[in-house]
């Protein structure tokens, strides 16, 4: 079955350092890969999406993630973090064009300003 | 476009009754609708795929009938818990995927199940 890895629980960081969540799967075959962040009382947002071609991928609010073939990798990153970016980000991967929809556990992110 | 809606957003009710929470795609029409349980600081678990007009599928370990699901229309999906205990006391979240060749979910906002 498909399984889904973040590497951290949660990440502390101070405004204006720079991020990067790591994001691995296990299932083989084509993959669509997303991050959600889901911010304090607010339900989930999509933040970025891959499904095909150019590996990097940019989102919304400065977040882009890098998609790796070879490493079943789909890490997230953005250069300067702000406080605003504090929540709980979940890596989620669909196998086979949307079937098997699987989220990772999420890491919480907490910014200190 | 692609908004999701959930009501109620919070509901408390008493051991062995039974809940309804509805999931209405508002700006368009879901052919597919999920529903994921989601444990304080826990990932959302997918408890079901509902396909509009047939019966819907149940991931392992999930018992259907405790959570009945119906799929009803293209916008609208429901989901009853039934004879509710308090372990069944958690967040709901239901999304949908616009058309068949939609790779994407549409979440909506949750509802906060309480069984006391």
């Amino acid at each position: 079955a498909q399984s889904v890895s973040q590497h951290n629980h949660h990440v502390i960081l101070s405004e204006a350092a720079s991020l990067e969540l790591g994001c691995n799967y296990s299932y083989g075959g084509t993959v669509n890969l997303f991050w959600y962040v889901q911010y304090p009382g607010q339900h989930l947002q999509l933040l970025l999406k891959y499904f095909s071609g150019d590996p990097l991928v940019k989102g919304i609010k400065g977040f882009e993630a890098e998609f790796i073939k070879s490493k079943f990798s789909f890490n997230l990153r953005k250069p300067s973090v702000q406080w605003s970016d504090t929540a709980e980000y979940f890596c989620a991967v669909g196998e086979n064009y949307g079937q098997n929809f699987v989220f990772g556990p999420g890491t919480r992110l907490s910014v200190l300003p | 476009g692609a908004v999701v809606s959930q009501h109620p957003s919070r509901v408390i009710c008493k051991s062995g009754t039974s809940v309804k929470i509805e999931c209405r795609s508002l700006d368009f029409q879901a052919t597919t609708m999920f529903w994921y349980r989601q444990f304080p600081k826990q990932s959302l678990m997918l408890m079901a795929t509902s396909n509009e007009g047939s019966k819907a599928t149940y991931e392992q370990g999930v018992e259907k009938d405790k959570f009945l699901i119906n799929h009803a229309s293209l916008t609208l999906s429901t989901l009853t818990v039934t004879s509710a205990h308090p372990e069944d006391s958690s967040f709901y979240i239901c999304s949908a995927r616009r058309g068949t060749n939609s790779y994407e979910q549409y979440f909506g906002p949750g509802t906060r199940l309480t069984v006391t």
